[in-house]
């Protein structure tokens, strides 16, 4: 079974400031991907950022990287910059290559509880 | 920018009435999603459609009927609903990738039963 563990409740930090959300996952398999959204009070789940379990280089996207740690199983998430629109809840999932992969089917992603940012003056 | 619509933003039912959420992307994705989330929970799968099949049911109540006309469409219909089926119905599609499939989300239908 995949499990992933988002620690921090909540988070508080400066606009300007970085930030760092926590995240670990267990799964036993080799094959797996990791992702982080950010859900604003809207609702709308956006995507952000992806990192596969054979990427050597950590993934980046503007202000957004994610600090792999293989060994540690650990996928934080780092905001640089921090702006009042970040404010939001923030998920991260993994999704593992399983037997469906090869028949097909879709995917399916294995969420955290979330961590509930918010960028203050 | 998302791809992905739905339709109505807001609905408010009764418990007898017999409604349907709307679901469109335009990314040439061949899986779709439907979501379940509750108030400050991640989001629970509730049915997957792959190639227009349904390809994963995660033993949701009878009164929830998923529907995938076309390949771009995706309806969930709506029957004898409870008060606790209120909440925020997400949909995604991706493009059946192995591992770099992404999920991308629509706004979602905040759904309230009465």
């Amino acid at each position: 079974a995949q499990k992933i563990t988002q620690t921090q409740p909540g988070m508080f930090v400066q606009e300007k400031e970085a930030v760092t959300l926590d995240c670990t996952y267990d799964t036993s398999d080799q094959s797996y991907g990791l992702f982080w959204y950010k859900q604003p009070s809207s609702g709308e789940m956006i995507f952000l950022i992806y990192q596969g379990s054979y990427d050597e280089q950590n993934a980046t996207e503007g202000r957004y990287s994610l600090n792999f740690q293989k060994a540690r199983k650990s996928a934080n998430l780092v905001i640089s910059a921090s702006q009042l629109g970040d404010s939001a809840m923030y998920f991260c999932a993994m999704r593992v290559r399983g037997p469906a992969i090869l028949t097909g089917g879709g995917n399916k992603l294995t969420f955290g509880t979330g961590t509930q940012l918010k960028v203050e003056l | 920018d998302t791809e992905v619509t739905q339709t109505p933003k807001h609905l408010v039912m009764g418990m007898t009435n017999k409604k349907s959420l709307k679901c469109e992307q335009h990314m040439g994705h061949r899986a779709m999603y439907w979501y379940k989330q509750k108030a400050k929970k991640p989001p629970e799968l509730m049915f997957v459609y792959s190639y227009e099949k349904l390809s994963i049911n995660e033993s949701v109540p009878s009164r929830f009927s998923p529907e995938c006309p076309n390949s771009s469409l995706l309806n969930l219909h709506l029957h004898a609903l409870q008060p606790e089926d209120s909440a925020l119905y997400l949909c995604a599609s991706s493009q059946e990738q192995p591992l770099t499939d992404t999920q991308y989300f629509g706004p979602g239908t905040r759904l309230t039963v009465l």
